[in-house]
């Protein structure tokens, strides 16, 4: 079975500041990840993919996540933060392996403050 | 190009009524997807769909029922709505499975009282 898990229901940081929001996961074969944020009363906006490749992926808006396979982690992270990032984060993951569906983490909601 | 667009945005129903939620996408995307969101539980996958004529079960498919006819439209319906149906419901459409990126609607806002 696949599953993912965000330790962190909130995170808070100050604008300006670099800011990370954690993702483990676990699959059977390869993951394949994605990032989305939710801005109140919105729909979920993709921001970002691991499929293969390159650790480092670079998405929209300035963020980035660092796949490790050993970790099994896919953090998100931003250098600088803005009071505009302040939104809910739902990290997914696919196994590659077979035709399963995207499960979703429970979200974490970042708070930037000026 | 609208995406994905949903409607109602929102709804109140009364326990025992019934009520479709529209969905439709004008990217030419196989596959659809209902999921239901719950404060603090992420989102849950009810239905899905690969193609026009083609649906399936996901996770919480209890009291709720698809159809495909129209590779553009999923409508979800409720039939005999009870309070634990009470949620936001996002549609999403994506070109295929594996790392292909979902594309939401809007959500719509329903309560059952």
């Amino acid at each position: 079975a696949q599953s993912v898990a965000q330790p962190e229901d909130q995170v808070n940081v100050a604008e300006g500041n670099p800011l990370t929001v954690k993702c483990t996961y676990s699959v059977s074969g390869n993951p394949y990840l994605f990032w989305y944020v939710q801005y109140p009363n919105r729909g979920l906006q993709f921001l970002l993919k691991y499929i293969t490749g390159d650790n480092l992926v670079k998405g929209s808006y300035g963020f980035e996540a660092e796949f490790n396979k050993s970790q099994t982690s896919f953090h998100l992270k931003k250098p600088s933060a803005l009071v505009s990032d302040s939104a809910l984060y739902f990290c997914a993951v696919r196994d590659n392996s077979g035709n399963t569906p995207l499960v979703f983490g429970k979200g974490t909601r970042l708070s930037v403050i000026a | 190009n609208a995406g994905v667009t949903q409607t109602p945005k929102f709804r109140i129903l009364k326990i025992g009524q019934s009520m479709t939620l529209q969905c439709a996408q004008d990217m030419n995307h196989n596959y659809m997807y209902w999921y239901r969101q719950d404060p603090g539980m992420g989102l849950k996958l009810i239905y899905y769909s690969v193609g026009a004529g083609i649906t399936d079960k996901g996770e919480v498919p209890n009291g709720y029922n698809v159809s495909r006819s129209t590779t553009e439209d999923f409508p979800l319906r409720l039939e005999l709505a009870a309070p634990s149906q009470t949620s936001v419901y996002f549609c999403a459409s994506s070109f295929g499975q594996g790392g292909y990126e979902q594309y939401f609607g809007p959500g719509t806002r329903l309560t059952v009282t």
